[in-house]
């Protein structure tokens, strides 16, 4: 299958700096990439839909001052969780798709734990 | 979207054969299904995916009925690796996945 890169896969932050994760797509090209977030023991929890040179959707609730996403290229969408406080604190996964032979695949990065002190 | 219904948890033994069960009633005519793997601290990673009938892979089938209102994945001959969380979801293959909260499975000794 695809493969989907994340980097860093953890970062540890004190409140009110800024962290970046990058998502990245190895060996294929994504015009849309898409984030999530999952708390422990809970499922994961779309959070926005990064397009390739236009803006980014975000679901409701989700702050998009807060959670800034850049899809600058057919490879690289970043997300940077702005004034990171500790209930930031989470496990952030990327997925972009894949044209298959009957319907396009969603294929997912390792994840990116984030702690914020 | 359509809503699926998994059990929430379920337990095996190494060398059986597990079978987690998803309905999905009211599925839309476009939609594929899909099943996921997720083991603790990782992304999920793609099982199979199925409109109708039966599909199979190196890893796991996929029996989805005529009605298309429900689907099974059949994993053969589990192993304790096989111990992780099971999503299934309806896919239009356009839009980002919702995900459920996904069967837990737990294959024991």
């Amino acid at each position: 299958g695809a493969v989907v890169s994340q980097h860093p896969s953890w970062v540890i932050c004190k409140s009110g700096t800024s962290v970046k994760i990058e998502c990245r797509s190895l060996d294929f090209q994504a015009t849309t990439m898409f984030w999530y977030r999952q708390f422990p023991k809970q499922s994961l929890m779309l959070m926005a839909t990064s397009n390739e040179g236009s803006k980014a959707t975000y679901e409701q609730g989700v702050e998009k001052d807060k959670f800034l996403i850049n899809h600058a290229s057919l490879t690289l969408s970043t997300l940077t969780v702005t004034s990171a406080h500790p209930e930031d604190s989470s496990f952030y996964i990327c997925s972009a798709r894949v044209g298959g032979v009957s319907t396009d695949t969603q294929y997912f990065g390792p994840g990116t734990r984030l702690t914020v002190l | 979207l359509a809503k699926t219904t998994q059990p929430i948890s379920m337990d095996s033994y190494e060398g059986q054969e597990v079978n987690i069960t998803c309905s999905h009633n009211n599925i839309a005519t476009n939609d594929y299904i899909t099943w996921y793997q997720q083991f603790p601290s990782q992304g999920p990673r793609f099982i199979i995916q199925g409109y109708k009938t039966k599909v199979t892979n190196e890893v796991a089938s996929l029996f989805i009925p005529a009605d298309r209102k429900s689907s099974t994945l059949s994993l053969p001959r589990v192993s304790l690796s096989d111990t992780a969380v099971y999503y299934c979801l309806p896919d239009t293959g356009r839009r980002a996945l919702t995900f459920g909260s996904g069967t837990r499975l737990q294959v024991q000794p």
